[in-house]
């Protein structure tokens, strides 16, 4: 089956700076690529997602990058702010009409300190 | 637009006895989605309902079932619970499925003694 692989584990950066966190999947046939933040006592917010056939989305501070060939996507989030502070998991899900399992990665706490 | 509601929001059972957890979709929304999600083992996808029928189940015993009514509302259940079936239970709506996003609930604590 699909198996995602998430890194870092953990992401401290300074407010202002840039954050990305990269993540690969091993099924070629996987085709939709969402990303979520999940804070502290909360189920999971999508924060933006991409499919198989862009290879890059942004949403004001926040991208997601694909790269099909190798595998991998990525989310940067720029001009950090204290709120981006939480747990952000990639998710990746196989081809087919039907099918709406995700497979998650294994989570980055991201930590934007003052 | 209300969004995905899950109760109860906590739990808390002996082993060996059951469990049915409740999820209303957003509005509109027909495909309902189940994930537990431990320290240990992460997010894990249990199954999915679409029109009152289960579409796609993860690799759980059977001890883990569940339901959708025919107003998109579903519910889960677990038999026989076991220490290590304490997790936060998730349920993600998504319009039909497929192509389209899930949004998750805020999830039902379950913690087993």
């Amino acid at each position: 089956g699909e198996n995602v692989e998430q890194h870092p584990s953990t992401l401290s950066v300074q407010e202002g700076d840039s954050a990305v966190i990269k993540c690969t999947y091993s099924d070629s046939a996987s085709n939709y690529f969402p990303w979520y933040k999940q804070e502290l006592g909360k189920g999971p917010q999508l924060i933006i997602d991409i499919r198989s056939n862009v290879g890059e989305k942004k949403d004001q501070r926040i991208a997601v990058t694909l790269n099909k060939t190798a595998k991998h996507f990525s989310l940067h989030i720029t001009e950090t702010q204290p709120e981006d502070s939480a747990v952000y998991f990639c998710a990746a899900r196989r081809g087919s009409g039907t099918a709406s399992k995700l497979t998650f990665g294994t989570g980055t706490r991201l930590q934007v300190t003052l | 637009k209300a969004g995905v509601t899950q109760t109860p929001r906590y739990l808390i059972k002996t082993r060996g006895q059951q469990v049915t957890l409740s999820c209303s979709p957003i509005s509109g929304h027909r495909s309902v989605s189940w994930y537990q999600q431990t320290p240990g083992q992460g997010l894990q996808f249990l199954f999915e309902y679409f029109s009152e029928t289960q579409r796609n189940k993860g690799n759980f015993p059977g001890r883990f079932s569940g339901r959708q009514f025919s107003n998109s509302r579903s519910e889960m259940n677990v038999s026989t619970l076991e220490l290590g079936d304490s997790a936060l239970y998730l349920c993600a709506s998504s319009l039909t499925g497929g192509w389209y996003e899930q949004y998750f609930g805020p999830g039902t604590r379950l913690t087993v003694t």
